[in-house]
This record gives structure tokens, C-alpha cells and sequence, in this order.
């Protein structure tokens, strides 16, 4: 199908850490994002990987990329209150065009 | 830095008015700029792609004369939702797309504008 997939709640313990995935659709996107919107905010930027990459780590987030599978994953370690938030990806189909397909989003609760 | 502004941040409005919402790239040129509608507890839906300098591309299904968009400058665009109505209530969302044109341009989002048309 067209859409973008992810599982629509998360929920982990402070210090823990939380795993959101998303599975794409197009195997020549070229590129793979992930968004932290908090409510009533806009999109923050975390990371983004480039397809040829099967893994990225940024500080306290790593992101891993199975491109024979078509899923992309988000590890926040040490989770903490401040990350509760909806998490999105987003793939960036065709390179030449900068259209982004987001998904569903996944909503991170961290409870203390 | 990457920082994107939208103007208000939040508007009620009576049905059958216009209501102009103004997204500004504030420490980058942005040739091309992105409009979202995003409704409670959903994901983004992309309404159109404003270039500078030409005429916005509109998503299928979404009323170009509905929703006005101008790209006057590579740090403005606007979205003008005409004769609004509650269907129209949402959040609107723009983002700014910086880069020099490689593959590695990324948007980056304004903080959104809450629609509210009574």
C-alpha cells in the first residue's frame, strides 16, 4: 500500500529504552527522517539516514535501516519525561523531489 | 541553524472570512516551502509545494482557489484560506526546505497554526 506504518502508542519506563519502528513502502526512497512533534508544536528534526546506511547513531538515539525489509527504527536510550511526544517518519520517495510521505505516528509515553 | 516561523500561532475567525498564515525561514533562503494540514491525533497531509517566483503545486484534492499560496521571497510564503468554514478548522504546518538543491536537503518545520472558524 501507499501508507506509511507505524504502531500508534508506546509506552516505557523512565531510564528505559524505547524502540518506535516504521515501515515504508518505496525501496528507492532515498532518504529516511524522523520527527518529534510535542503537543501543539511543530515538527522538530532528530535524525535522517541516508539508504545506502544501515545504521546512524546521534547521541542517545540510534537509527537502524533494514532496506531489504523496508523498515526503519528509532532506539531512544535512557529514556526520559521530556521525550514523551508523537514520533514520526518520513521518507523522501525520489530524489529530485523533495515531497516527504509521513507516517501514522507513534505516541511516546514515559511514565517516572 | 534552521529556524522557520509561522505567523499567528494561533487565529479564530468567522465563517466566510479569509485568514492569511505566513511561514518565514528566518536564518535561511528557502526557494521551496511545504503546506500541511494536519487533524487531531493525525499524521501530516501535504497540501502543496510553494517555489518562489512560480506557481504553487497543488496535492490532489486539495481547492487551489480555496487555499491560496504565495512565495513572494525566499524567506515568505503564505497560505490564505479563503471564505473559511469549520470544515477548515485544523492545524496548518509549513516547512522550509534548506539546502542548495543536492540530495541531502531537509525541511524544517514551522510551529504550526491553529485554525479555529466558527
Amino acid at each position: 500500500g501507499e501508507d506509511v506504518e507505524q504502531s500508534l502508542f508506546l509506552s516505557v519506563r523512565e531510564g528505559d529504552s524505547s524502540v518506535i519502528n516504521c515501515t515504508y513502502t518505496d525501496s528507492s526512497s532515498t532518504y529516511l527522517y524522523w520527527y518529534k512533534q510535542e503537543p501543539g508544536a511543530g515538527l522538530q528534526l532528530l535524525t535522517y539516514i541516508f539508504s545506502n546506511m544501515d545504521m546512524k547513531q546521534d547521541q542517545r538515539l540510534t537509527v537502524l535501516l533494514n532496506k531489504k525489509d523496508k523498515h526503519l527504527s528509532l532506539r531512544i536510550a535512557d529514556t526520559q519525561t521530556g521525550d514523551s511526544a508523537i514520533y514520526f517518519c518520513a521518507e523522501r520517495r525520489t530524489s529530485g523531489t523533495y515531497k516527504y510521505i509521513f507516517g501514522t505516528g507513534t505516541r511516546l509515553k514515559v511514565l517516572a | 541553524g534552521a529556524v522557520v516561523s509561522q505567523h499567528p500561532s494561533r487565529v479564530i475567525c468567522k465563517s466566510g472570512t479569509s485568514v492569511k498564515i505566513e511561514c518565514r525561514s528566518l536564518d535561511f533562503q528557502a526557494t521551496t516551502m511545504f503546506w500541511y494540514r494536519q487533524f487531531p491525533k493525525q499524521s501530516l497531509m501535504l497540501m502543496a509545494t510553494s517555489n518562489e517566483g512560480s506557481k504553487a503545486t497543488y496535492e490532489q484534492g486539495v481547492e487551489k482557489d480555496k487555499f491560496l499560496i504565495n512565495h513572494a521571497s525566499l524567506t515568505l510564503s503564505t497560505l490564505t484560506v479563503t471564505s473559511a468554514h469549520p470544515e477548515d478548522s485544523s492545524f496548518y504546518i509549513c516547512s522550509a526546505l534548506k539546502g542548495t538543491s543536492g540530495s541531502t536537503d531537509t525541511q524544517y518545520f514551522g510551529p504550526g497554526t491553529r485554525l479555529t472558524v466558527l
